[in-house]
């Protein structure tokens, strides 16, 4: 069984403030995912990075795949209200035929 | 383009009973993930089905069975439900060749009593 942590579990931080959240395993994955969910819904896909060492930007949002492909980080800039929710991060095997492991989740709140 | 669609969006049994969830899956999507969602926790994987057979399962119990039908909608059956059983039904339909890029649905509540 493959796990992915991630930290930290719980953000609070001020509006206009940068974060970072982290996903970290030790099992190598041959993509990786980062999804936010909000209350009540399911979770929607952000980015799909996929080589190591890849950097895709979303905007306000940096995401980073590790060069040996077992971690990824998110990184918000000048955060806003509207970035609130539970961030998940996701991978999907190197190696057999098992499916999407998620991790345990960052539920981030800007504070306005 | 319809989205995923889940049903129902809340429900309420006692342990003991069984419960079936339903999911339509995103149009042209033949492949349909199911997972559970605790409070506080991210989704685990439960099963995935593809051309109306089961293709990968989690760590879960046989109780926990499923059904994709020709138009790729899928359902989820529970049997003799636990306490524990107690979360978010999420079910995510894709590709099969894309199997990362997932779109999930809203997910159904699920209480046992």
């Amino acid at each position: 069984t493959q796990l992915l942590e991630q930290s930290p579990q719980f953000l609070s931080i001020q509006e206009g403030e940068n974060l970072t959240v982290y996903c970290n395993s030790s099992s190598v994955f041959s993509s990786l995912q980062w999804y936010r969910q909000e209350p009540g819904e399911g979770p929607v896909l952000l980015v799909t990075v996929v080589t190591g060492g890849e950097v895709k930007k979303l905007k306000r949002l940096t995401f980073q795949f590790g060069d040996a492909r077992k971690d990824s980080s998110l990184h918000i800039t000048a955060a806003q209200p509207g970035d609130t929710g539970l961030y998940l991060c996701a991978g999907a095997p190197a190696f057999g035929n098992e499916k999407l492991t998620f991790g345990t989740g960052t539920r981030l709140t800007i504070i306005p | 383009e319809t989205g995923v669609t889940q049903s129902p969006t809340h429900l309420i049994k006692t342990r003991g009973q069984q419960v079936t969830l339903r999911c339509s899956s995103q149009s042209g999507h033949n492949t349909v993930s199911w997972y559970q969602q605790a409070l506080g926790q991210g989704p685990q994987f439960i099963f995935q089905y593809y051309r109306e057979e089961e293709n990968g399962r989690g760590n879960f119990p046989p109780r926990f069975s499923g059904l994709q039908f020709p138009n790729y909608s899928s359902e989820l059956n529970v049997n003799a439900l636990e306490l524990d059983d107690s979360a978010l039904y999420l079910c995510a339909s894709s590709l099969i060749s894309e199997r990362e890029t997932q779109y999930f649905g809203p997910g159904t509540r699920l209480l046992v009593l």
